[in-house]
């Protein structure tokens, strides 16, 4: 089975950096997804990590730990077009199905 | 850019009624998905198809089933709609192995 945790909302300044996490415990593993998710609208992919270490993206970075099941999307610059919901995700080992986390909702205030 | 599209937005229908969604998608994709949206749980897969005809079930396929009779359309079906089944249902199309796309939603209201 599969185990996905990430914190079900948190709140952030505009400018500032936030650091999302995601903990998971999964039966196989094949890489992990972030999209992006804004109220009313289609999740949209931001990153992907199938190996460990750090990847950049502008103002988004996502960081994978396989030895301790851990990722995290890093944001910079916070803008309030920022606000909407992260969601965390691992793909099964096949490499089709992916699993989700809860969402994390991230509201950036002025 | 890759499109894929859900016949409505938003849907009413009454308990014990026959439901279909549909999800078209215009990249040749192989792979289709089926997913339920509910506040706190995130997002949870209720059919997959790899291929026209072919299916698997997701954690959740329960009460639902899926028909794949074109490369690019999957239908999703809800034999006697429950109260349980009022969400946001959400398509998804994929290349084998690759990330996957996701349609606007189709956010169902069973009365």
């Amino acid at each position: 089975g599969q185990n996905i945790d990430q914190p079900t909302e948190m709140t952030a300044t505009e400018g500032a950096i936030v650091q999302i996490n995601c903990t998971y415990q999964t039966s196989g593993f094949n890489g992990l997804f972030w999209y992006q998710q804004h109220a009313g609208e289609a999740p949209t992919f931001l990153s992907y990590n199938v190996l460990d270490g750090l990847e950049e993206k502008g103002r988004f970075s996502s960081f994978l730990s396989r030895s301790k099941g851990y990722s995290y999307l890093l944001l910079k610059e916070l803008q309030m077009k920022d606000s909407a919901s992260y969601l965390c995700a691992v793909r099964d080992n096949a490499g089709n199905m992916l699993t989700f986390g809860g969402g994390t909702r991230l509201m950036v205030k002025p | 850019d890759v499109k894929v599209t859900q016949s409505s937005r938003y849907l009413v229908k009454r308990t014990g009624e026959k439901v279909f969604l549909e999800c078209v998608q215009d990249m040749d994709h192989e792979n289709m998905f089926w997913y339920r949206q509910d506040p706190g749980l995130g997002l949870r897969l209720i059919y997959f198809s790899y291929d026209v005809k072919m299916k698997e079930k997701g954690d959740i396929p329960e009460g639902y089933s899926v028909s794949r009779e074109k490369k690019e359309r999957f239908s999703l079906i809800l034999e006697s709609a429950s109260t349980n089944q009022t969400s946001m249902y959400l398509c998804a199309s994929s290349p084998p192995g690759e990330t996957q796309y996701f349609g606007p939603g189709t956010r169902l209201l069973v009365l």
